[in-house]
């Protein structure tokens, strides 16, 4: 089965970085994406680790330790455009299935 | 390429009444996946397709039935509407293969 974990809200400053964590507990683990939602907007693709370690994507990069079952995204040079809710997906059995979003506020 | 379009964009419903929503995928994918997203909440998954067959389903009961296409676009059924059925429902496509998956702009339903 699946349980994900990730915080509710989080708080930065424009310029800043910020760390979204995700736990989580899959059987038949594929890979983890990480997707940014806008209110009221579809989800868009942030990221997909399938192996331990760092990708890194221009200011976005998310990790992966499969071990642990853990995985985070950094937001680097914060800007005012990246207030979204932030998803963690892990793909079990090549199914999609999703945290209840860190919504993150980026304050001037 | 297009993406992935989903129709209607919003619906109202009455209680107790059946709802069809429809997903075009994305040219090349032949998986698709439906999700329903209370407002507040991350989406949850309610089944996936792949080649016209049903590959997977999360904890929504008999109601939620759904079908894929030979061109796999893809419906979504949802009979004997209930209120807490309201919510946007999401489709994505991918090749299923594990390298992405494209959202839809989502229907928003609304029952009353």
């Amino acid at each position: 089965g699946q349980n994900i974990d990730q915080p509710t809200e989080m708080t930065a400053t424009e310029g800043a970085i910020v760390q979204i964590n995700c736990t989580y507990q899959t059987s038949g683990f594929n890979g983890l994406f990480w997707y940014q939602q806008h209110a009221g907007e579809a989800p868009t693709f942030l990221s997909y680790n399938v192996l331990d370690g760092l990708e890194e994507k221009g200011r976005f990069s998310s990790f992966l330790s499969r071990s642990k079952g853990y995985s985070y995204l950094l937001l680097k040079e914060l800007q005012m455009k990246d207030s979204a809710s932030y998803l963690c997906a892990p793909l079990n059995d090549y199914k999609l299935s999703f945290g209840a979003g860190t919504t993150v506020t980026v304050r001037a | 390429e297009t993406g992935v379009t989903q129709s209607p964009t919003h619906l109202i419903k009455t209680r107790g009444q059946q709802v069809t929503l429809r997903c075009s995928s994305q040219s090349g994918h032949n998986t698709v996946s439906w999700y329903q997203q209370a407002l507040g909440q991350g989406p949850q998954f309610i089944f996936q397709y792949y080649r016209e067959e049903e590959n997977g389903r999360g904890n929504f009961p008999p109601r939620f039935s759904g079908l894929q296409f030979p061109n796999y676009s893809s419906e979504l059924n949802v009979n004997a509407l209930e209120l807490d059925d309201s919510a946007l429902y999401l489709c994505a496509s991918s090749r299923g293969t594990g390298d992405g998956y494209t959202f839809g702009s989502g229907t928003r339903l609304t029952v009353v």
